[in-house]
């Protein structure tokens, strides 16, 4: 199985407090992703990292920032949590020249 | 823009019988790979089978078959001999492939089908 670990794995908030999220990989792999995944709409692509410090918008942005300065490392922040962000994360990675991108556990996040 | 389109919200099966779950998308990408990942309740995405668009012969993992129709635009999932195990969401799910080879691993999913093995 890839290395990779989603912290927390579970988290109850409250509206409009911030959130982290850490996703770690031990595979050193270029690419690492943060995707949410919701009843009847599948999983979305939120934000990617294609390098350390270098990241971009996926389909469903609004509302969440990321940070990579370590390979390793992607966080994903909720500034202010809202209850449409409810729903479970998951990280995902891929490498270089690689097809296959691997899945960490999901992180469930309930905003109330 | 790609999308990738799951027909069937749920499927049932009997146990050792085999199914068939659809699915299609949309590209005008030339170079790009196909994708089924299981996900069980314990909510565990899991790669099933892997299709590369530029090749012509169909994927198979072990039970795991593909039929991958690129004109169709068709890339459909057939289970044979289906075991409890099985039950679980599947993904159909796309990704383009980078200039230099590879890819970027940035997927695009459909919206999944439940799968019930039954006893």
């Amino acid at each position: 199985d890839a290395g990779i670990t989603q912290s927390p794995r579970h988290k109850v908030t409250e509206t409009g407090t911030p959130v982290t999220l850490r996703c770690h990989q031990t595979e050193n792999h270029r690419y690492m992703y943060w995707y949410r995944q919701d009843p009847g709409h599948g999983l979305r692509l939120i934000h990617y990292s294609y390098g350390v410090k270098d990241t971009d918008k996926g389909e469903v942005s609004d509302g969440y920032s990321v940070s990579r300065s370590k390979t390793e490392d992607f966080l994903l922040t909720l500034e202010s949590a809202t209850s449409s962000q409810t729903s479970v994360y998951f990280c995902a990675i891929s490498g270089t020249g690689r097809t296959e991108a691997f899945f960490g556990q999901g992180t469930r996040l309930t905003v109330v | 823009a790609q999308t990738v389109t799951q027909s069937q919200p749920e499927m049932s099966v009997q146990e050792a019988e085999t199914v068939t779950l659809s699915c299609t998308y949309d590209t005008s990408e030339s170079n790009y790979y196909l994708f089924w990942y299981k996900q069980p309740p314990s909510r565990q995405m899991i790669l099933v089978i892997r299709q590369e668009a530029y090749k012509q012969q169909n994927a198979t993992e072990n039970r795991f078959s593909v039929n991958f129709q690129k004109a169709a635009k068709s890339f459909s999932l057939k289970i044979s001999d289906s075991q409890l195990g099985d039950t679980a969401m599947y993904f159909c799910a796309f990704m383009k492939q980078l200039n230099y080879g590879g890819s970027q691993g940035n997927l695009i999913f459909g919206k999944g089908t439940k799968l019930s093995v039954k006893p």
